[in-house]
């Protein structure tokens, strides 16, 4: 069965720190993978998506990369934290061209960014 | 590019009840899928229904049912027979039929079902 981990689950990060969170799936082959950000009390903000290694995607404009150095393996980065890059950060993964079947969704990251 | 509208941002419901949450969406597809997630304190992503816009029978899962409304956009979630478990954010989700399954979402409805 597939399964999908996203660690860590809570970090603490002074501004201007770098990030990186890491998300990794198994069970599966060429899933297409996504980052959210959900601030506190609002909806889902699609960040990156990738449909294959090094294919990045990126939705808005931040200080925020993404890296997909292996197959199942979807990382999200950034150099300097900023207070605003606060919130709950979630990845996702999807069968290519299954769309009917929606995302499965790792179990978050908190970040605080202090 | 489309939108998910959900106009209700809190609602709450006494267990045994059935509870409606609305969501609008605007789009210029013709073949698209609908979902509702559900978000438990727990914060876990949880898929709770779907619907593809191709099929006119409105989708069922158990307690869970949809009314799906093609011409006017609209794709309101039922929650019958309301339970303490249901306490959760509730959010809608559109996908396009072609495209990268980049899925969009609405600010979401926070549903407390009171004993």
């Amino acid at each position: 069965s597939q399964t999908i981990h996203q660690w860590p689950a809570t970090l603490v990060q002074p501004v201007g720190s770098p990030l990186s969170l890491e998300c990794t799936v198994e069970g599966t082959s060429n899933p297409n993978l996504y980052w959210y950000r959900q601030a506190a009390g609002r909806g889902l903000q699609l960040l990156f998506y990738s449909v294959g290694i090094g294919q990045i995607s990126s939705e808005v404009p931040q200080n925020l990369s993404a890296s997909r150095p292996q197959d199942r393996q979807f990382i999200l980065s950034s150099k300097k934290l900023l207070l605003s890059d606060s919130g709950f950060y979630l990845c996702a993964w999807s069968v290519p061209g299954s769309w009917n079947y929606g995302y499965t969704f790792g179990s978050g990251t908190r970040l605080t960014v202090v | 590019a489309q939108t998910v509208t959900q106009s209700q941002p809190e609602m709450s419901v006494q267990e045994a009840e059935t509870v409606t949450l609305s969501c609008t969406y605007d789009t210029s597809e013709n073949n698209y899928y609908l979902f509702w997630y559900k978000q438990p304190p727990s914060r876990q992503m949880i898929l709770v229904i779907r619907q593809e816009a191709y099929k006119q029978q409105n989708a069922t899962e158990n307690r869970f049912s949809v009314n799906f409304q093609k011409a006017a956009k609209s794709f309101s979630l039922k929650i019958s027979d309301s339970q303490l478990g249901d306490t959760a954010m509730y959010f809608c989700a559109f996908m396009k039929h072609f495209g990268n399954n980049d899925m969009r979402f609405g600010a979401g409805t926070r549903l407390t079902v009171k004993p």
